[in-house]
Order: C-alpha cells, then structure tokens, then sequence
C-alpha cells in the first residue's frame, strides 16, 4: 500500500542555516511526489512537485527536492532558512492517475533568531 | 481566478448536533476532496468526488458523514450526532482532472469543535 513516512516531527535551525526535510515513500510504480507547505491558519500551499525527468525540481521560495528512486526519498531542502519559513511542511505522493494522494504526517519547522 | 474557499472558517457546536461544511472549489476543477486534519496529525483522506461518476467515500470514518456535490461545483460535508473526536481541520482541495495541472489547490479549512 502507498505510504509516506516524514521522521521528524519537529526540527528547529536557526536562521540562514540549511534545511533539509526527509520524506520516504512507499509505492509500487513511478511516483508522483510533492511537498506542501502550511503556514498556521492557512491551507496547505503546493513548493514543488516531481513527475518525471531532472530528479532536482526547484521549487517556489527557495526551496528544492531531490528524488531518489533507490532510497525511496524525496528530501526538501533550502540552502538559506528565512524567519518567514516557519511553518509545517508536508510530502505527499499521488496514484498514476491523481485520484489518491497519500499525505505523511508533517514536519514542524521552527526557526531561531 | 479565486481559489478554494471554505465556510465556515470555525465551528463550535455540541455533542450530538449535525453540522454542515461548505467547500466551493476553484472554476472549472472536476476534481475535488475533502480531508481530516486531527491536531499534530497528517491529512487524513476522506472522499473524492470526480465529475459526474460515484465518488470514492472509502475514507469516511463512519456513516455519521457524508458529502455530496452540488452541479459539479460546491460540496457540503454533513457529519451527523458529532462527537468530540470529530474536532478537527476539515480541509478541501480541488483539482483538474484532465489536461493537467495535477497537483491540489487548498482550501483555508474549516476549524471544528465539538463540545
């Protein structure tokens, strides 16, 4: 069955630091993999997304992803962290035909002065 | 365009009421759903409704919920006789379903408690 692990629930660096969230998936086929954002009060905002092709996808506010098919993994990272990152993170990934999407179950981001 | 919206942003009601979710989605999305956000969990899958086939309820936690959907568009969430492990973010998403993109628009959520 489809399913995606987010190990950390929560992780704390200060600012200007590198950031890298992990996300593990669990699919039998070619996944389609996102990373979604939800800052508090707020729906879920889509940061980047991976079908096919370059396994670096860059997404909005700085932020990138790596997919890498023989760990299962699709990791977010962010070279340079912003007060304004604060906020949890989530990965998901889709069925062939995106009527499901498995959701893991979020990364808090805190952010230090 | 407008994104997703959803009504109301927060509910308050007793045990044992019947509430109602309001979602509409963004024009000309076929695609829509509906999950559960319990506090310091992940979503959690509820239906999905795609144009004018069955929708999927196979996430639906008992038969106290259901949803439907108005002409394609707006969807209501009913939950029945709520009981307090029903507080949650019930949020909404919508999509394309065909010719892409494929990724999912959010709705702010809707904020229950039940007392």
């Amino acid at each position: 069955a489809q399913s995606v692990t987010q190990p950390d629930i929560h992780i704390t660096v200060s600012e200007g630091a590198s950031l890298e969230l992990r996300c593990n998936y669990s699919y039998g086929a070619t996944p389609y993999l996102f990373w979604y954002v939800q800052s508090p009060g707020q729906g879920l905002q889509l940061l980047l997304k991976y079908f096919s092709g370059d396994t670096l996808v860059q997404g909005i506010k700085g932020f990138e992803a790596e997919f890498k098919r023989s760990q299962s993994s699709f990791n977010l990272r962010k070279p340079s962290v912003h007060w304004s990152d604060a906020a949890e993170y989530f990965c998901a990934v889709s069925d062939y035909n995106f009527n499901k999407f498995y959701f893991g179950s979020g990364t808090k981001l805190n952010v230090k002065p | 365009g407008a994104g997703v919206s959803q009504s109301p942003s927060n509910k308050v009601t007793e045990k044992g009421k019947d509430v109602e979710l309001r979602c509409d989605p963004i024009s000309g999305h076929t695609a829509l759903y509906w999950y559960r956000q319990s506090l310091g969990q992940g979503l959690e899958f509820l239906i999905y409704f795609q144009g004018n086939s069955a929708p999927d309820k196979s996430g639906l936690p008992s038969d106290r919920f259901s949803a439907e959907r108005t002409g394609g568009s707006v969807s209501t969430l009913t939950i029945q006789r709520t009981q307090q492990e029903d507080s949650a973010v019930y949020l909404c998403a919508s999509r394309f379903k065909v010719g892409g993109p494929y990724e999912q628009y959010f709705g702010p959520g809707t904020r229950l408690t039940v007392t």
